[in-house]
């Protein structure tokens, strides 16, 4: 079965601050991994995703994250963080079969200070 | 920008009684999603469809839940008795291919959050 598990619930930083939110995954194939963003009473935005090609992947508004197999993670991390950037960060993994079925993880909620 | 739509945005209920959301994905999308958000927890996956057919009920609580895309295009998600325990966020997400699951790329609704008294 495929897991994913979110270190914190709740991550808070300084604007101008790196941000790093942790992930690592369970699954006994080779996943697929993403990162999701849920802004107040929105749905879920793709921010990234890990297709097996480059283990550092880039996405939307800066982010960036690290497929660390050795590790099972796949941290999502910002350099520098910006007031928009505030919300609900969900990491999902998704393998094989019938139907590529997304499991999300439990959130993380990014509160950014000024 | 194409969105998928929602509606109700916000439905208050008594217990044991029935309530329908309903989705319309993005045009064209064949696969549609029914997932469910708990307060503090991630969307589950309640059930998808391609075209008007279920690929994945598995953690529809089929006693008291039901969905349905009869034409493949919109869809309704009913539940009838309603429980306390149900209150929750109901996402419709879709995806122009089965394998949206692979690529990540689901375009998610606003979401009809559900609150049972």
């Amino acid at each position: 079965a495929q897991s994913v598990t979110q270190l914190g619930s709740h991550v808070s930083v300084s604007e101008g601050a790196l941000v790093l939110l942790r992930c690592n995954y369970s699954s006994s194939v080779p996943p697929y991994l993403f990162w999701y963003v849920q802004y107040p009473n929105q749905g879920l935005q793709l921010l990234l995703k890990y297709t097996s090609a480059a283990t550092l992947v880039k996405g939307i508004n800066g982010f960036e994250a690290e497929f660390k197999k050795s590790e099972t993670s796949f941290h999502l991390t910002k350099p520098s963080a910006h007031m928009s950037d505030a919300a609900e960060y969900f990491c999902a993994v998704s393998i094989g079969g019938s139907n590529y079925k997304l499991t999300f993880g439990k959130g993380t909620l990014l509160t950014v200070n000024p | 920008e194409a969105e998928v739509a929602q509606s109700p945005r916000y439905k208050i209920t008594e217990k044991s009684q029935a309530v329908a959301f309903w989705c319309d994905p993005i045009s064209g999308h064949a696969t549609l999603y029914w997932y469910r958000q708990i307060l503090g927890q991630g969307p589950e996956l309640l059930v998808q469809f391609q075209d008007e057919s279920v690929v994945d009920d598995s953690q529809l609580p089929k006693d008291r839940f039901s969905a349905e895309r009869l034409k493949g295009v919109d869809s309704t998600l009913k539940i009838q008795p309603a429980e306390l325990g149900d209150s929750a966020m109901y996402l419709c997400a879709s995806s122009s291919r089965l394998a949206g699951g692979r690529t990540g790329e689901l375009f998610f609704g606003e979401g009809s959050r559900l609150t049972v008294l």
